[in-house]
């Protein structure tokens, strides 16, 4: 079975600084991806960014990048500059090519101007 | 036009009525899921479909029920509804392979 964690129910960053949000995963499967969404207070569900298991460089997209270390089974996400847009929750994902879709409990971010 | 539409968008509902969630993917997609996702909490699987034919449980499926109508098509059905079931309900759809989740835009129930 597979299984998200987040360690970090809420997190506050200074406007302009860069934060690290907490993630590690546990799976059987050696073929997996990973992935990170951004739920505002509006409530959609917002797509960041996606690492695959087999890819060897860590995922950017603009201001977010992804820590991945596979041996540890952490996806560390990390927003760069961050602005008051930011303030949302994140969640942390996992899929597998025959298991279904896992989500974390989620990381609440509150952006400080 | 959305990939994922769910409908109702939001809905309020009496305790004990029968209500039905609809979904329909235009993304082409076998895997279908249903969360639930309670104020401040993660999103809890209640159920998903790797293809019409095959429906599995999540982990609190209990008083819900699912359809598979069709590829595009998955439907949530709360047979006796109560008050605790008053959630945020995501459905989501995925390809074969370690893709990710498309969501709908959620449906907003709240059980009286």
């Amino acid at each position: 079975a597979q299984k998200i964690t987040q360690t970090q129910p809420g997190m506050f960053v200074q406007e302009k600084e860069a934060v690290t949000l907490d993630c590690t995963y546990d799976t059987s499967d050696q073929s997996y991806g990973l992935f990170w969404y951004k739920q505002p207070s509006s409530g959609e569900m917002i797509f960041l960014i996606y690492q695959g298991s087999y890819d060897e460089q860590n995922a950017t997209e603009g201001r977010y990048s992804l820590n991945f270390q596979k041996a540890r089974k952490s996806a560390n996400l990390v927003i760069s500059a961050s602005q008051l847009g930011d303030s949302a929750m994140y969640f942390c994902a996992i899929s597998t090519s025959y298991d279904k879709v896992i989500f974390g409990p989620g990381t609440s971010l509150s952006v400080i101007p | 036009d959305a990939d994922v539409t769910q409908t109702p968008r939001n809905r309020i509902t009496k305790t004990g009525k029968r209500i039905m969630l609809e979904c329909s993917q235009t993304k082409g997609h076998d895997r279908m899921y249903w969360y639930r996702q309670d104020p401040g909490l993660g999103l809890r699987l209640i159920y998903y479909s790797f293809d019409v034919k095959d429906i599995n449980k999540g982990e609190i499926s209990d008083g819900y029920s699912v359809s598979r109508q069709a590829q595009a098509k998955f439907s949530l059905s709360l047979e006796s509804a109560i008050p605790n079931q008053t959630a945020l309900y995501f459905c989501a759809t995925s390809a074969w392979g370690d893709t990710e989740a498309f969501f709908g835009q959620g449906t907003r129930l709240t059980v009286v």
